[in-house]
């Protein structure tokens, strides 16, 4: 069974500072990494996607990946009260078309 | 942009309706998806299909069945609904080109079974 770990959270952090969001995965075969935001009772939306390993920027995000250590986070530079949302990672494997959801991580940023 | 439309936003139906919820997305993406979403359990995958016509179990497929009669329409039936599927339907969409190959979500079915 392919699994996708977060915490749970809440992860509370202070508005401007730096939230660090973790995700493991169990398959070493995945070859494609996803970001989701959540709002509450909204549908997910994608952030970023990250395919190789290291870091990919995106304005206030970046995305880290460690295939090694089979670990993927999300960096929240300067955290809004907006970006306060339920994260998601995502995995799929060679083909894209298997997608395995972590159970998300709740993100309260505190203004 | 990739548009993703389920055919209700809330549907209240009584323990052992039939149930349809319908998918439609614009893109001409090979891929769809049916997930439900519960709190503390996160998105569990019931249904995929990788064309028309074709259709695989997720991880949680029992009660539920699918239709693919044409590319961009992907069908959930709950044949006899019960209480324990009351939850948070999302259906997806995804092309099969690697290079691009995120999910895109429609805006959800809140199913209540009375």
């Amino acid at each position: 069974q392919k699994e996708v770990e977060q915490n749970s959270g809440p992860l509370s952090v202070p508005e401007g500072a730096i939230a660090s969001l973790n995700c493991t995965y169990s398959d070493r075969g995945s070859q494609s990494f996803f970001w989701y935001r959540q709002y509450s009772g909204k549908s997910p939306e994608l952030i970023m996607f990250i395919y190789s390993n290291g870091d990919k920027e995106d304005g206030r995000f970046t995305a880290q990946l460690n295939k090694a250590s089979q670990y993927v986070s999300l960096l929240i530079r300067d955290s809004q009260p907006s970006d306060s949302a339920t994260y998601l990672c995502a995995v799929t494997d060679n083909y894209g078309q298997n997608f395995v959801f972590g159970p998300g991580t709740r993100l309260s940023v505190l203004p | 942009d990739v548009k993703v439309t389920q055919s209700s936003r809330y549907l209240v139906k009584r323990t052992g309706e039939k149930v349809f919820l319908e998918c439609v997305q614009d893109m001409d993406h090979e891929n769809m998806f049916w997930y439900r979403q519960d709190p503390g359990l996160g998105l569990r995958l019931i249904y995929f299909s990788y064309d028309v016509k074709m259709k695989e179990k997720g991880d949680i497929p029992e009660g539920y069945s699918v239709s693919r009669e044409k590319k961009e329409r992907f069908s959930l039936i709950l044949e006899s609904a019960s209480t324990n599927q009351t939850s948070m339907y999302l259906c997806a969409s995804s092309p099969t080109d690697r290079g691009t190959d995120t999910q895109y979500f429609g805006p959800g079915t809140r199913l209540t079974v009375l």
